[in-house]
């Protein structure tokens, strides 16, 4: 199975500020890489799709680069609705695994 | 609109069984791969489950290979996750989803595979 990393677990930001979440293949993906929002009691939200394309609807704060192991989530102008819990995922390979989800708290 | 409604989840005992079932509406369901992906208290995402349109093909992740088993009925638009010996560390909320591809032009011969509609979820807790 293909294991993902992401850094950090946890991190802290302001309102207006901007975040960078890393993920990291065990072995290269190409860019078969998803990233998700979570908040707590809500279902989980595609935000990005291999790599770097938009999901219809999110708004442009969000953005995904990289390809083979490295990829990167950057979040833009924060406000208090993007305080939530992020997961890359592969889909590389089945099964498809997800990394173990950073967290967004509000400083 | 297109809505997953899990239900099913509870109270059972180690090696006890579970069924969830999970009702689709506002798309074709029949055309759809579905997924069954849980959440532990605490912890990430899991994935744990897929079957394909028609039903071709059907994987499970390790920790769940031979306990449980993931059927569709296309007819009542509804997946399901039967749970057998299940243990303490089953204990999640089990979410439905299903599964995508897309393409990403320029590049016509690749297929992206994505996770676009997600129930609520059903909290199974497995304790004595």
């Amino acid at each position: 199975d293909i294991q993902m990393t992401q850094s950090p677990s946890s991190l802290s930001a302001s309102v207006g500020g901007r975040v960078t979440i890393t993920c990291r293949a065990s072995h290269p993906i190409s860019n078969f890489l998803n990233w998700y929002q979570h908040k707590p009691g809500k279902a989980p939200k595609l935000l990005i799709y291999a790599a770097s394309s938009l999901e219809s609807g999110v708004p442009s704060k969000f953005s995904g680069s990289g390809s083979g192991t490295d990829f990167t989530l950057t979040i833009s102008s924060l406000q208090p609705e993007d305080f939530a819990s992020y997961y890359c995922q592969q889909t590389y390979i089945t099964p498809r695994t997800f990394g173990q989800g950073t967290k967004l708290e509000m400083k | 609109e297109v809505h997953l409604v899990e239900s099913g989840g509870g109270l059972v005992q180690p090696g006890g069984s579970l069924r969830l079932s999970c009702a689709a509406s506002g798309f074709t369901f029949s055309n759809s791969e579905m997924n069954w992906v849980r959440q532990a208290p605490g912890k990430g995402l899991e994935w744990v489950a897929y079957v394909t349109s028609g039903a071709n093909r059907i994987d499970y992740a390790d920790s769940v290979k031979g306990r449980f088993t993931i059927s569709r009925d296309d007819a009542k638009s509804s997946l399901y996750l039967q749970m057998n010996s299940l243990r303490v560390d089953d204990t999640a909320v089990y979410f439905c989803v299903r599964g995508d591809l897309t393409i990403v032009p320029p590049d016509y011969t690749r297929l992206y595979y994505y996770l676009d509609v997600w129930g609520k979820g059903t909290t199974v807790t497995v304790s004595s």
